[in-house]
C-alpha cells in the first residue's frame, strides 16, 4: 500500500545512547517532515526537507539530525537520547506545491521512551 | 509568531446532540487543514480549506473557513459515539509548514 512508513514503531533507549528513526515514502513526495507529539498536544515540527539533499531546522530541532539523500526517504537521528526526548514522532510527506490540495500524509508514529 | 487556538479543548457530548469547534489563528494563511486522531493512533486528514466563506462536509462534519476573521469551525451534526477522537486544527506557515492547534478531545457518551 502505497504510503509513509515509519519504522520501529516502539523503542526504549536509555540516556545517552544513539538510534536513527526510519521514515520512507513511495508516493514520490517532495516534502517530508518529521514532528513530534507530546502526551495531550499538538504537533511540533522538527526538521523538514523540500527536496533529496535539502534540509531545513523547525521549531524543535536540538537533539536530533536529519539527512535527505533519495526522494524516498527521510531518516531522523537521536545522537545522545536524553528523558526530554519521550515522545512520539511522526513521520509525514506531501507533493510539491500544484500537485495537489490534499493533506499531508502521515506515517503510523514511533513512541520513544527515553529512561 | 503563527499561533493556532482551539477551543473547547475537552469535549463531552450526547449522541445525538450538536456542537462546534472553533479554530482562531493569528496570521494570515492560505490553507487550513482538519485532522483527526485517534487514541495512539497517527493522523488523518478530514478536510482542506482553500479560501474565503469554505465549506466542505463529509458526513455528519461540517467545516467552515473566514479569513477575514481568522476562524475556522468544525460543525458535529447528531453525534454518534464513532466521532469521539482528538481533533487538531492546522495551518500552513511559510514554506509548507504545519502549525497545529492544542487539539479538542470529543468524547461523544450514548
Amino acid at each position: 500500500n502505497a504510503g509513509v512508513t515509519q519504522t520501529p514503531k516502539f523503542r526504549i533507549l536509555k540516556i545517552g545512547q544513539s538510534m536513527t528513526l526510519q521514515c520512507a515514502q513511495d508516493m514520490n513526495h517532495n516534502y517530508m517532515y518529521w514532528y513530534r507529539q507530546d502526551p495531550g498536544m499538538g504537533l511540533k515540527l522538527i526538521y523538514y526537507s523540500v527536496g533529496a539533499g535539502i534540509t531545513d531546522k523547525g521549531e524543535v530541532p536540538n537533539g536530533y539530525n536529519v539527512s535527505r539523500s533519495t526522494t524516498e526517504d527521510f531518516p531522523l537521528r537521536l545522537e545522545l537520547a536524553a528523558p526530554s526526548q519521550t515522545s512520539v514522532y511522526f513521520c509525514a510527506s506531501r507533493p510539491q506545491t500544484g500537485q495537489g490540495v490534499n493533506g499531508y500524509t502521515f506515517g503510523s508514529g514511533t513512541r520513544l521512551t527515553v529512561v | 509568531e503563527l499561533k493556532v487556538e482551539q477551543n473547547p479543548l475537552f469535549l463531552s457530548m450526547q449522541e445525538g446532540k450538536n456542537y462546534t469547534i472553533y479554530c482562531n489563528y493569528s496570521t494570515t494563511s492560505d490553507r487550513l487543514y482538519w485532522y483527526r486522531q485517534d487514541p495512539g493512533k497517527s493522523l488523518e486528514s478530514l478536510f482542506v480549506l482553500l479560501s474565503n466563506g469554505a465549506v466542505k462536509q463529509e458526513g455528519r462534519l461540517m467545516a467552515s473557513l473566514d479569513t477575514k476573521a481568522r476562524l475556522s469551525t468544525l460543525h458535529i451534526t447528531a453525534a454518534v459515539h464513532d466521532l469521539s477522537a482528538t481533533y487538531f486544527c492546522v495551518i500552513i506557515q511559510g514554506a509548507q509548514k504545519l502549525v497545529f492547534g492544542q487539539g479538542t478531545r470529543l468524547t461523544i457518551n450514548p
